[in-house]
């Protein structure tokens, strides 16, 4: 079974721009959740979807945003960029959210200057 | 307010034990993951509690005291390759939100 991957691994923005990032979750994985890793933040939660539907959201500003496809693909949307999103941004696919554990991708390494 | 706390690094000697402690204080619980994450690479699932007590995973096994807001994760005969953060991760109670702590840097030593 093949893994969660996300597309692309690396991108290069600059300020005021904005920046989509794709994951596509582990074949019958419905639950898709999106976390930025920084080195002094760690992991921080940035929204889970489950069958389209957005069932929850950290606290991100509103420049953050995602979507859920009918097959289970996410995406986030990030405008306006900032210096402070310069981050590594992973998607964890699980198959039902709750307890089940989650699988991650390998991340998108944003950098914005 | 929600806070996991864990300390940020830790060293031990290959072959020992390591014990990586987590507190934590969140609006609502349903389990307790940790996860280890090498430098440059994705965390990757360790373990899962949700009822007190220990659960044994070959060199790795973790534990829960809901009461006391406390888990640990304990690595016995350590080996080189086991050195990388570990995070704890607390599930809340509708279970939509995962809220990890910063991680601890593990570093074994020869």
């Amino acid at each position: 079974k093949a893994g969660v991957t996300q597309t692309p691994r690396y991108l290069i923005k600059t300020r005021g721009q904005q920046v989509t990032l794709s994951c596509s979750p582990i074949s019958g994985h419905r639950s898709v959740s999106w976390y930025q890793q920084t080195p002094g933040q760690g992991l921080q939660f940035l929204f889970e979807y489950f069958s389209e539907t957005q069932r929850n959201k950290g606290n991100f500003p509103g420049r953050f945003s995602g979507r859920q496809f009918s097959n289970s693909r996410s995406e986030m949307n990030v405008s306006t960029l900032e210096l402070g999103d310069s981050a590594l941004y992973l998607c964890a696919s699980s198959s039902s959210g709750g307890a089940s554990e989650q699988f991650f991708g390998p991340g998108t390494r944003l950098t914005v200057l | 307010g929600q806070n996991i706390d864990q300390p940020t690094e830790m060293t031990a000697t290959e072959g020992a034990i390591v014990q990586i402690n987590c507190t934590y204080q969140t609006s609502g619980f349903n389990g307790l993951f940790w996860y280890q994450q090498h430098a440059g690479e994705a965390p990757t699932f360790l373990s899962y509690n949700v009822l007190d007590g220990l659960e044994e995973k070959g060199r790795f096994s973790s534990f829960l005291s809901r009461s006391k807001g406390y888990s640990y994760l304990l690595l016995k005969e350590l080996q080189m390759k086991d050195s990388a953060s570990y995070l704890c991760a607390v599930r809340d109670t509708g279970g939509f939100k995962t809220i990890f702590g910063a991680g601890t840097r593990l570093f074994v030593k020869a």
